[in-house]
């Protein structure tokens, strides 16, 4: 069965600082690979999708994210915080092999941005 | 464009009473369909899934049940709820069974069981 871990559960940085959130998966073939953010009582929001192709993804607002085969990885990053992309972010990785299409997420880490 | 309704926004309810949250998706067809809880720490977790009219998968055995009675509207149900009912429910759409886009996601629905 696919699986995600984000080994931390909770991040602080200082604004302008930059930002790297770790993902690892476990899953028998090519993984379908999303990152979703989520702001407090609000639902997610996709920031970025890794199918196929190019390992270096680029999403929305500044985010990007490298997807390692070799270390089973899809780690989060953005080079300048703001203090406006404090929020709970996700990582999840989808079943791209059944008949039936299903995501499995991780729990979380909470980003919280110093001024 | 695409829209995923879900509500209510928050529910309050005594345990041992019934339970109803309703999602509709509209601008699509044939939408896979999810339902997810989530706690404090846990991060999300799957309770059903449905990839047709009344075609419904159950990720989790437990106090809750889903149905689909139409194409794009995705209910959850509790006969009786108990207080671990207690969460944050979301609701969620993807595209059809073979495409593997991403997953839209409603607001959510905070239900407390008291």
């Amino acid at each position: 069965a696919q699986s995600v871990t984000q080994p931390d559960i909770h991040i602080t940085v200082s604004e302008g600082a930059s930002l790297e959130l770790r993902c690892n998966y476990s899953y028998g073939a090519t993984p379908y690979l999303f990152w979703y953010v989520q702001s407090p009582g609000q639902g997610l929001q996709l920031l970025l999708k890794y199918f196929s192709g190019d390992t270096l993804v680029q999403g929305i607002k500044g985010f990007e994210a490298e997807f390692k085969r070799s270390q089973s990885s899809f780690n989060l990053r953005k080079p300048s915080v703001h203090w406006s992309d404090a929020a709970e972010y996700f990582c999840a990785v989808g079943d791209s092999g059944g008949s039936n299409y299903k995501l499995t997420f991780g729990k979380g880490t909470l980003l919280t941005v110093n001024p | 464009s695409q829209t995923i309704h879900q509500w209510p926004a928050t529910l309050v309810q005594p345990v041992g009473s019934p339970l109803s949250l309703e999602c509709t998706v509209e601008g699509t067809s044939n939408p896979n369909l999810y339902w997810y809880r989530q706690a404090a720490g846990r991060g999300l977790q799957l309770l059903f899934y449905s990839i047709g009219i009344g075609q419904i998968s159950s990720e989790v055995p437990q106090n809750l049940s889903a149905s689909r009675p139409q194409d794009r509207q995705f209910i959850l149900s509790s006969k009786k709820l108990l207080l671990s009912d207690s969460g944050f429910y979301l609701c969620a759409w993807s595209g059809d069974r073979g495409v593997n886009t991403e997953a839209f996601f409603g607001q959510g629905t905070r239900l407390t069981v008291v």
